[in-house]
């Protein structure tokens, strides 16, 4: 069974602070998806990391897949309170099996 | 509209009534996936339809829990004699082509709630 685990699993920063996040897993992954997520609606996707060592910038965003492609980090640069809400990441071959999320907080 | 659609958003059940869940995926996707989604957790796979085949159902908790895509478009979730455990928020997502590798596209999920 793959799982993927999130860490930490809360965080609450003040603009302006740097953050990393991470998913880990025991197992080989095709590829990694990153989702975020608001109160009340759907998870959104944010990138998909194919490449073991791809690193993928999105503005403030940086996202990271491990070289044995078993993990994934995503930093954030000066944060900001838009970015206050749930990530998620989600890998698998047939059906994406999601973590159970990191969930942001930025405070103004 | 262009995205997923589901409804309804809320729903109140009493313990052991039956309720039915809506899912209008973006017209053409080919896959579609349903999730369960406690408070506070990530979201759980429940089953997975390719059009109208159900190839996975190995997230469904028991027989209970009921899915079909009789047509290869809209899907319904269907919960018999609902428990309080059932409670939670389900999600469906379409992808544009076959499995998962691609992007989900989710709806805002309908929220249960089991008295």
């Amino acid at each position: 069974t793959q799982l993927l685990e999130q860490s930490p699993q809360f965080l609450s920063i003040q603009e302006g602070e740097n953050l990393t996040v991470y998913c880990n897993s025991s197992s080989v992954f095709s590829s990694l998806q990153w989702y975020r997520q608001e109160p009340g609606e759907g998870p959104v996707l944010l990138v998909t990391v194919v490449t073991g060592g791809e690193v993928k910038k999105l503005k403030r965003l940086t996202f990271q897949f491990g070289d044995a492609r078993k993990d994934s980090s995503l930093h954030i640069t000066a944060a900001q309170t838009g970015d206050t809400g749930l990530y998620l990441c989600a890998g698998g071959y047939n059906k994406l099996i999601f973590g159970a999320g990191t969930r942001l907080a930025v405070h103004p | 509209g262009a995205g997923v659609s589901q409804s309804p958003r809320y729903k109140v059940a009493k313990r052991g009534q039956d309720v039915a869940l809506r899912c209008d995926p973006i017209s053409g996707h080919v896959s579609l996936f349903w999730y369960q989604q406690a408070l506070g957790q990530g979201p759980e796979f429940l089953t997975y339809f390719q059009n109208e085949a159900q190839l996975d159902k190995s997230g469904l908790p028991s027989d209970r829990f009921f899915a079909e895509r009789p047509e290869g478009s809209v899907s319904t979730l269907k919960i018999q004699r609902t428990q309080q455990e059932d409670s939670a928020v389900y999600l469906c997502a379409s992808v544009r082509l076959a499995g998962g590798a691609g992007e989900l596209f989710f709806g805002e999920g309908s929220r249960l709630t089991v008295l």
